[in-house]
């Protein structure tokens, strides 16, 4: 098994441009995420998806959208990047078990840099 | 919303020694308690967890304890070694998809 797998790596974009970040898992896991990770700030929760075919905004949402594509994929995009978009991003996955979510899965991480 | 502080934000320990590292919470509703941690330019990963209905559980070097009337829980690591060096992170959940809060992470180095 892979696990959660993501991509590109690493990305540099200037300000406007737009660009779709990538990500599977092969777990069968019913949630996914999308995380960014900045020095001093932890992880801060971007966009969710709970269950195929719905999304919703988690922390810090605004200058992204998400795709649920299908139980596997779970893409994030940015449609005009910020320099304050500059940040590594991490996709998750977990197995919700009733009220209470499992353990989140990573992905390698995705680090942009918008200039 | 739920807020994690995290203490320390950078922690040197030598091999052998014992670290701890501390975290409260701000949502006397969260009932999940989770650490994670990363080494450098890696993913994070669960290395321990604990539900408010426990003080304590522990697996191998690593422990976790919860004290719920005063809202935090720690992470002690005991015989410290050097690949233990990496960034750890606490975060509080009541097990929604959307309601963990990370703490800002401990940068722990053990010096061999």
């Amino acid at each position: 098994n892979a696990g959660v797998t993501q991509t590109p790596k690493f990305q540099v974009l200037k300000t406007g441009q737009s660009m779709t970040l990538q990500c599977a898992q092969d777990m069968n896991h019913n949630s996914m995420y999308w995380y960014r990770q900045d020095p001093g700030m932890g992880l801060r929760l971007i966009y969710y998806s709970a269950s195929e075919g719905t999304t919703d905004k988690g922390e810090v949402p605004n200058g992204y959208n998400v795709s649920r594509l299908n139980k596997r994929e779970f893409s994030l995009r940015l449609e005009s990047a910020a320099p304050s978009q500059t940040s590594v991003y991490f996709c998750a996955s977990s197995q919700t078990r009733g009220l209470n979510t499992g353990e989140l899965f990573f992905g390698e991480g995705s680090r942009l840099t918008v200039l | 919303g739920e807020n994690v502080e995290q203490h320390p934000s950078t922690l040197s320990v030598q091999e052998g020694d014992s670290a701890v590292i501390k975290c409260t919470y701000s949502d006397s509703a969260s009932n999940y308690f989770p650490w994670y941690k990363q080494e450098l330019g890696k993913r994070p990963q669960l290395i321990i967890d604990i539900r408010s209905n426990v003080g304590e559980k522990k697996d191998q070097r690593i422990a976790v304890t919860l004290n719920k009337t005063a809202k935090h829980f720690s992470l002690h690591i005991t015989e410290t070694q050097p690949e233990d060096s990496a960034v750890y992170f606490c975060a509080a959940s009541r097990g929604r998809e959307d309601d963990m809060r990370f703490g800002a992470g401990t940068r722990l180095t053990v010096k061999p």
